[in-house]
């Protein structure tokens, strides 16, 4: 079965560290490959997606993200946290030709003073 | 200003009553979708729809029922069927079906 694994469920960083949040895919074809956040109680916001060309992928709030084939991962990085980056960051994959977003159980992100 | 409302954004509802959840998108999207989320878990996908009087089935569709009589609008019914219905509830859109998703604010239910 598609699956989505996210191998972290909380993350804490001080402010000013580096970030590198997780992900992997199960199932062989490239999917289209996005990473969302959520502050609490609310909707998800896009960061990035990827659907082919430049593994390497930049999106807003200065969060990017490297596709790699062989390895089968999506992870998102961030090189000096803030702290209102401080939300639970999402991973999920859509298999060309199917409308469904298969989504990962999400990482937590804390960020200390 | 352009986007997805999703109202109320808390709601409560006695066992056995049915409740409908309003989603609204002003993107000019085709595409809708409705997802559940629970605490730890990510989001799982309830039903979608790609056309105006079209919708399928998602993973999770017991309990649950939806329409699609205009572009704009997609509201889920949660019936007293739903074994366990307190959630978070997210509405999405995109242009089409295998495009970008983006999401509404959500609207808690709880039932009491």
């Amino acid at each position: 079965a598609q699956s989505v694994t996210q191998p972290d469920i909380h993350i804490t960083v001080s402010e000013g560290a580096s970030l590198e949040l997780r992900c992997n895919y199960s199932y062989g074809a490239t999917p289209y490959l996005f990473w969302y956040v959520q502050s609490p109680g609310q909707g998800l916001q896009l960061l990035l997606k990827y659907f082919s060309g430049d593994t390497l992928v930049q999106g807003i709030k200065g969060f990017e993200a490297e596709f790699k084939r062989s390895q089968s991962s999506f992870n998102l990085r961030k090189p000096s946290v803030h702290w209102s980056d401080a939300a639970e960051y999402f991973c999920a994959v859509q298999y060309r030709g199917y409308n469904k977003l298969i989504f990962g159980a999400g990482t937590r992100l804390a960020v200390h003073p | 200003d352009g986007g997805i409302t999703q109202s109320p954004k808390y709601l409560f509802r006695k066992e056995g009553q049915n409740v409908t959840l309003s989603c609204e998108q002003n993107l000019n999207h085709d595409a809708m979708y409705w997802y559940r989320q629970d605490p730890g878990q990510g989001l799982r996908l309830i039903y979608y729809s790609q056309i105006v009087n079209d919708f399928q089935k998602g993973d999770i569709a017991e309990g649950y029922s939806v329409s699609r009589e205009k572009k704009e609008s997609f509201p889920l019914t949660v019936t007293s069927a739903q074994k366990n219905p307190t959630a978070f509830y997210l509405c999405a859109s995109s242009y089409e079906g295998t495009d970008t998703q983006y999401f509404g604010p959500g609207t808690r239910l709880t039932v009491l």
